[in-house]
């Protein structure tokens, strides 16, 4: 079965704090995506990567394919990163995207 | 930025009628799709649709569901005779190309009472 676990699954932190976000998938992919979801429902893509590593900012995002296993890291955390990171995941063979249950980060000040 | 838009950002219905959610791509992707969340629970896939036609769909998406391109700048999620658990937040997204980034839509948040 295609499956995409994340943890964990609520993360509180402090200002500054290095954050790490786990996620994990059951078979081989095409890509995989991290996501940023506010408040407010709205969805924002942060990555897509197949391979290797990614950076932007603050962010930063890596995948190893023959682990099954992504990160999804910010450094210098800052309350505005507060949201919900969605990993979500293009089995091979497939367009879709399934979508790990999300991790709740919450920086305070 | 080119951004995705969705219509309504609300909807309140009774159970049982039929609703059309709008949403607006980028204007030179080819594929879109349709995702709903319920609350709580995490995104599901409902439907992908490329060159007008669904390329994939979920088991979500039955009979009660179609999709439709009226015409080139905007495509629909028509949900007929609603149900209860059809309350969630639907979300279009879009992209020129399946391998690479989806776009989203902020989302049409749907009520069934």
């Amino acid at each position: 079965k295609n499956e995409v676990e994340q943890s964990p699954q609520n993360l509180t932190a402090q200002e500054g704090e290095f954050i790490t976000i786990n996620c994990s998938y059951s078979v081989g992919i095409s890509a995989l995506h991290w996501l940023q979801q506010h408040p407010g429902g709205g969805i924002v893509s942060l990555f897509m990567l197949s391979s290797g590593k990614k950076k932007h900012g603050r962010l930063i995002a890596t995948i190893n394919i023959q682990e099954k296993h992504s990160s999804l890291h910010i450094t210098a955390s800052h309350p505005r990163d507060s949201a919900v990171y969605i990993c979500a995941v293009r089995f091979r063979g497939a367009q879709k995207l399934v979508f790990g249950q999300g991790t709740r980060l919450t920086i305070n000040p | 930025e080119p951004e995705v838009t969705q219509t309504p950002s609300h909807q309140v219905t009774q159970m049982g009628q039929e609703v059309i959610l709008r949403c607006v791509p980028i204007s030179n992707h080819l594929y879109f799709y349709w995702y709903r969340q319920i609350l709580g629970q995490k995104v599901e896939f409902l439907v992908s649709l490329y060159n007008n036609e669904i390329s994939e769909k979920s088991e979500i998406f039955d009979d009660q569901f179609s999709v439709e391109r009226p015409d080139g700048s905007n495509f629909t999620l028509k949900i007929r005779s609603t149900k209860l658990e059809d309350s969630a937040m639907y979300f279009c997204a879009s992209t020129p190309d399946t391998q690479e980034t989806q776009y989203f839509g902020p989302g049409t948040r749907l009520l069934v009472l």
